[in-house]
Order: C-alpha cells, then sequence, then structure tokens
C-alpha cells in the first residue's frame, strides 16, 4: 500500500501561470480532500469529495478547481496563479464507513511558490 | 468562527516527563469526531488519537491519551514520558456531520534532554 501519494513535491511557478498537483491514494476511501498549510494558519479545507462525481467546496475554495473522475485520483488546479496560493498543500483520504469517527490519512505535500 | 483553537503556539518539556497540550472546540452539533496529529520538521501529517463525541472514556494510544472534558468542550493531548523524538508541531482537528474538517493553529513542542 503507497497510501496517499502527491506529486509534485515541490514547484515553483510564476503569476498567472496554470498548473495542476496530483493526488492519488490505493486504499479504496471515498472521502478525499485538499488542504493548504499556511504559517501561523494551521491546515484549512480547500475541497472536497465523497465519491467520483461529487465535489464540494471547503472553507478556502477561490482560484482551486477540483474533479473526481475515478476513486483513486483527485487532482487540484490552480488556473491562474497568485503569489498568495504560496503555500503547502496536503491531499489527504479517509473511509466514511463511520461518519466523523475516521481520521484522514495525509500525503507528503507539495510545497508550492507562485513568484 | 475559530472551531479549533490551541492556546499554546510553544511548548518546553523535559525529557521522561509529561505534557499537556491544550485544545478547545467550538460547535453546536452532537455528533463529531475530535483528533490529534504530529507533524515533525520533515512535514508529513501523522495521525495520532481521536475520540468521538459519544464516547465516554478518555481514548488512550501507547503514550498518548485524550483528556477529552465535553462540557467544557476541551480535548487536551497528553504526551506521558515525553521522548526527544516527540519534538514536532501538534494540531487538533474536528470532523463534523457534512464532512467538514477544521484544524487548530497548532502547538510545537520541544523536548529537552
Amino acid at each position: 500500500n503507497a497510501g496517499v501519494t502527491q506529486t509534485p513535491k515541490f514547484q515553483v511557478l510564476k503569476t498567472g501561470q496554470s498548473m495542476t498537483l496530483q493526488c492519488a491514494q490505493d486504499m479504496n476511501h471515498e472521502y478525499m480532500s485538499w488542504y493548504r498549510q499556511d504559517p501561523g494558519m494551521g491546515l484549512r479545507l480547500i475541497h472536497y469529495s465523497v465519491g467520483a462525481g461529487i465535489t464540494d467546496q471547503g472553507e478556502v475554495p477561490n482560484g482551486y478547481n477540483v474533479s473526481r473522475s475515478t476513486t483513486e485520483d483527485f487532482p487540484l488546479r490552480l488556473l491562474s496563479a497568485a503569489p498568495s496560493q504560496t503555500s503547502v498543500y496536503f491531499c489527504a483520504s479517509r473511509n466514511t464507513g463511520q461518519g466523523v469517527y475516521n481520521e484522514q490519512f495525509f500525503g507528503p505535500g507539495t510545497r508550492l511558490t507562485v513568484l | 468562527a475559530q472551531k479549533i483553537t490551541q492556546t499554546q503556539p510553544g511548548m518546553f518539556v523535559q525529557e521522561k516527563e509529561a505534557v499537556t497540550l491544550d485544545c478547545t472546540y467550538d460547535t453546536s452539533d452532537q455528533s463529531y469526531g475530535l483528533f490529534w496529529y504530529k507533524q515533525p520538521s520533515s512535514g508529513e501529517m501523522i495521525f495520532l488519537i481521536y475520540q468521538g463525541s459519544y464516547d465516554e472514556q478518555n481514548a488512550t494510544e501507547g503514550r498518548y491519551s485524550l483528556n477529552f472534558q465535553k462540557a467544557r468542550k476541551s480535548a487536551n493531548l497528553v504526551i506521558s514520558a515525553s521522548q526527544l523524538g516527540d519534538s514536532a508541531m501538534y494540531f487538533c482537528a474536528m470532523s463534523l456531520t457534512g464532512n467538514q474538517f477544521y484544524f487548530g493553529t497548532g502547538t510545537s513542542l520541544t523536548v529537552i534532554p
């Protein structure tokens, strides 16, 4: 089991560029999510998905798009990067079988810098 | 509105001593989950322990225990017999129905030899 994988680990973009952060999990989890971590702010939920074809917004969705075409993959798209999107991005997944009582498993993170 | 509050930005503890990291939460839901995660300097998020809102007993996992006081809306993490490898950021988190997950701002723990 690889768990939750993310690529790339590091990325530098120029303002206005677009890119996709990849996330995959091999645990057959229905729930997947994206967070950003900024100094002093903890982790904030960007978008989440409860299954293929179903996505919803979290706390800070602006500037990001997601889609979920398979159970395994949940990519995060930045259509026009801004310096305010410089952050560390984490993807996570969990089983939804016990509702609120399941922990999330996190990927190793992607450190993104927007110049 | 802040749903998870961690008031200790940094804590120090002597090796082999116990330490308590504070966490308070805010929700009117009856069903929720409370979690603690560890983030070492390498950056990964490691799940430590969880407590369900209906659990009457405090959760324990090895040297970690969660002091759950529902009426006070607190979910403090207790680490017993601290080790140098416990030096890390610690995050308290809460899951609510509706698939929202909230994290606190974290506490940086330093274990002193």
